[in-house]
């Protein structure tokens, strides 16, 4: 079991271009959760999914950002227009249950230049 | 996380016991959880306990739950230098899902 695997590791975009999130949760776990880390902070909630379904999205910004978790393939998390901003860590983490705890990715950092 | 509160930092001697703490302020948190983080590295779950729970014990870690205070605390035991990381103190409210994590505690390890 590879564990949470998430791409690229390090993403380097200029203002106003997209940037797309991977994550593939662990075998078995149909419940995804993205969680943002500004530089010296703590994580902050994004968003919550499970297959085709967006079940908790208050911690997302209401523009520029979205989430899919679609019935194939891994979990993107998708920035449109980046701004300096919105450089940080992004980890995604997944479960088995909604009860169970998390197991996290080792993070994807986007850096806007 | 606003709803959940530690100190940024604490340094502490090689060998001796090392004691994260941690305030929370939902009552009806089920779990309460310490998380790992090591240098560009994702989150490592160390240990949780639920909310009837008093402590748990698992070898050099020890977690002390005061439910009426709303404290949490993470006792490591002859801390090491592989013990330096950020630790998160989380919890996973009663109702939600999702899991609202503090913004950690930087432990740094004299020699």
């Amino acid at each position: 079991n590879a564990g949470v695997m998430q791409n690229p590791r390090h993403l380097v975009r200029r203002r106003g271009q997209e940037a797309r999130l991977r994550c593939s949760p662990m075998k078995g776990h149909s419940h995804v959760y993205w969680y943002r880390q500004l530089p010296e902070e703590g994580l902050k909630f994004m968003v919550y999914l499970q297959k085709e379904n967006i079940i908790d999205e208050s911690g997302m910004p209401k523009e520029r950002f979205s989430a899919e978790f679609p019935k194939e393939g891994p979990s993107i998390l998708r920035i449109q227009q980046v701004v300096r901003g919105d450089s940080a860590a992004y980890f995604c983490a997944s479960s088995p249950t909604e009860n169970y705890g998390y197991t996290f990715g080792s993070g994807t950092r986007l850096t806007v230049v | 996380g606003e709803d959940v509160e530690q100190s940024l930092f604490l340094s502490v001697r090689e060998g001796d016991s090392s004691v994260i703490n941690c305030t929370y302020t939902d009552s009806s948190s089920t779990y309460l959880y310490w998380y790992k983080q090591e240098p560009g590295a994702g989150l490592q779950l160390l240990t949780y306990i639920f909310s009837n729970m008093d402590m748990k014990q698992d070898q050099r870690l020890t977690v002390l739950l005061n439910k009426k205070d709303k404290h949490l605390s993470l006792r490591i035991a002859d801390t090491q230098t592989g013990d330096s990381a950020i630790y998160f103190c989380a919890e996973r409210k009663g109702s939600a899902s999702k899991i609202i994590f503090g913004s950690g505690t930087r432990l740094s390890i004299r020699p």
